[in-house]
């Protein structure tokens, strides 16, 4: 069956950076876009970028644009997410979903990363 | 960017009640949307897909409608089980948008 599994919590520092894995399984990475979705704690859901990992084109929300990489590694069929610049706002959960290429969000999704930005 | 107009926030509602949550788009998007629930702690589960389409395995309680720049998700007899936030998505364009959410609760 079809599974994302994310990477675990991580604390960060202001100005750092962090890096998110969402493994895939059940499926080849590169048959299905990659999206990343952000939700801060009581907010709704913020949509931050999509990866197409058969190419490694990426479309990010310009919110993001200059501080977030969407890359892949599919010889492990894993995608990641980095932001850097890390500041107080950016503590969120951190999810990953999978969508077919150039349309929605499926109904697959990773369980979520928490990460915590404080000094 | 395509911002989508949730509504209401939030609501409250008897078990057995009909409940429709609204969504509306700044310019067209065709039918271009989808609906998701998200309960505490968890990730969002999609209900709708394209507007009117229900996801496998989702009740048929709940239904989606619309096109253009009005959509509308319907659950016809809430459960005790809907207590949750809904989200609608646009995916007509990039960046993909979400509204802001909807917290239906049971009176």
């Amino acid at each position: 069956q079809v599974q994302l599994v994310q990477s675990g919590a991580e604390v960060k520092k202001p100005g750092a950076s962090v890096k998110v894995s969402c493994k895939a399984s059940g499926y080849t990475l590169s048959n299905y876009d990659i999206h990343w979705v952000r939700q801060a704690t009581g907010q709704g859901l913020e949509w931050m970028g999509v990866m197409n990992p058969s190419s490694g084109d990426t479309v990010y929300a310009q919110k993001f644009q200059g501080r977030v990489s969407m890359t892949r590694d599919t010889s492990i069929n894993t995608a990641y997410m980095e932001l850097n610049s890390l500041r107080s706002e950016d503590t969120a959960i951190y999810f990953c979903a999978r969508g077919p290429r150039g349309w929605d969000i499926e109904e697959y999704w990773g369980q979520g990363t928490l990460v915590t930005v404080s000094s | 960017d395509i911002q989508m107009t949730q509504s209401p926030s939030s609501l409250s509602a008897f078990v057995g009640d009909r409940v429709t949550i609204t969504c509306r788009a700044s310019q067209g998007v065709e039918n271009k949307v989808g609906w998701f629930q998200q309960k505490p702690g968890e990730a969002p589960k999609r209900l709708i897909y394209v507007a009117s389409n229900l996801q496998s395995g989702v009740p048929s309680r709940f239904s989606g409608s619309g096109s253009g720049t009005e959509f509308t998700l319907t659950i016809s007899s809430l459960q005790p089980e809907d207590s949750a936030s809904y989200y609608c998505l646009q995916h007509s364009s990039f960046p993909r948008t979400f509204g802001q959410g909807t917290k239906v609760e049971i009176k």
